[in-house]
């Protein structure tokens, strides 16, 4: 069956543009992770969807960092305003539920910030 | 807070020797622990985990792991490397009943022929 999928998977843009990235996760997973790794970093959790409770929003590093989940599935992250330090690869994953359920994650979208 | 510990950015094995990545966490009560391997060009995908029960946990391709709750380690090892086993090895945690995973910054591993 198919897996996650993050579009596009590849994005260049400039300083102080805005870009989305996109994550379709596996059908009928109900939780939905938004994670960036940095090169030489470990992944960083940035927010988390579950079914139709509110996001845990803790981990996105400022305001100009928001996500929707639209009807449980497609998730989209934005960010305004992009800085340099930005510039990393932005991984999604979904599982079916959350907490010890595996996680399955996309191919990623590499952002760089000129 | 929760914080999940790799010791060595790298790691070098010649084939047929020993695999042990090390991981160690801090946390109040035991937590469930993963270990995730990233292949080259390759998404993240699950080794193996633990959450309860037997702490010697088999994975995938020959690795298991051991929750040592007293030195709060969840070590990876493979007796024996295989050239195939060259990627990058992340272990995580996520507090019992919760949801929220902390990674640990990751193990590139080698395989020398």
């Amino acid at each position: 069956g198919a897996g996650v999928s993050q579009s596009p998977s590849n994005k260049v843009t400039e300083k102080g543009k805005d870009v989305e990235l996109r994550c379709d996760p596996i059908s009928g997973h109900t939780a939905l992770y938004w994670y960036r790794q940095s090169l030489g970093q470990g992944l960083e959790f940035l927010i988390y969807f579950q079914g139709n409770s509110a996001p845990d929003k803790s981990g996105l590093p400022s305001d100009r960092f928001s996500a929707e989940r639209t009807g449980g599935s497609v998730s989209t992250l934005t960010i305004q305003r992009t800085q340099q330090e930005d510039s990393a690869v932005y991984l999604c994953a979904s599982s079916l539920g959350a907490g010890l359920d595996e996680q399955y994650f996309g191919p990623g979208t590499r952002l760089t910030v000129t | 807070a929760q914080s999940v510990t790799q010791l060595g950015s790298h790691v070098s094995v010649s084939e047929g020797a020993l695999v042990l990545l090390r991981c160690n966490y801090s946390s109040s009560v035991p937590p469930y622990l993963f270990w995730y391997v990233q292949y080259p060009n390759q998404g993240l995908q699950l080794l193996l985990k633990y959450t309860t029960g037997a702490t010697l946990v088999k994975g995938i391709n020959g690795f298991e792991a051991e929750f040592k709750k007293s030195e709060t380690s969840f070590h990876l090892t493979k007796p024996s490397a295989h050239m195939s086993d060259a990627a990058e090895y992340f272990c995580a945690v996520v507090h019992t009943g919760g949801f929220k995973t902390i990674f640990g910054a990751g193990t590139r591993l080698f395989v020398k022929a």
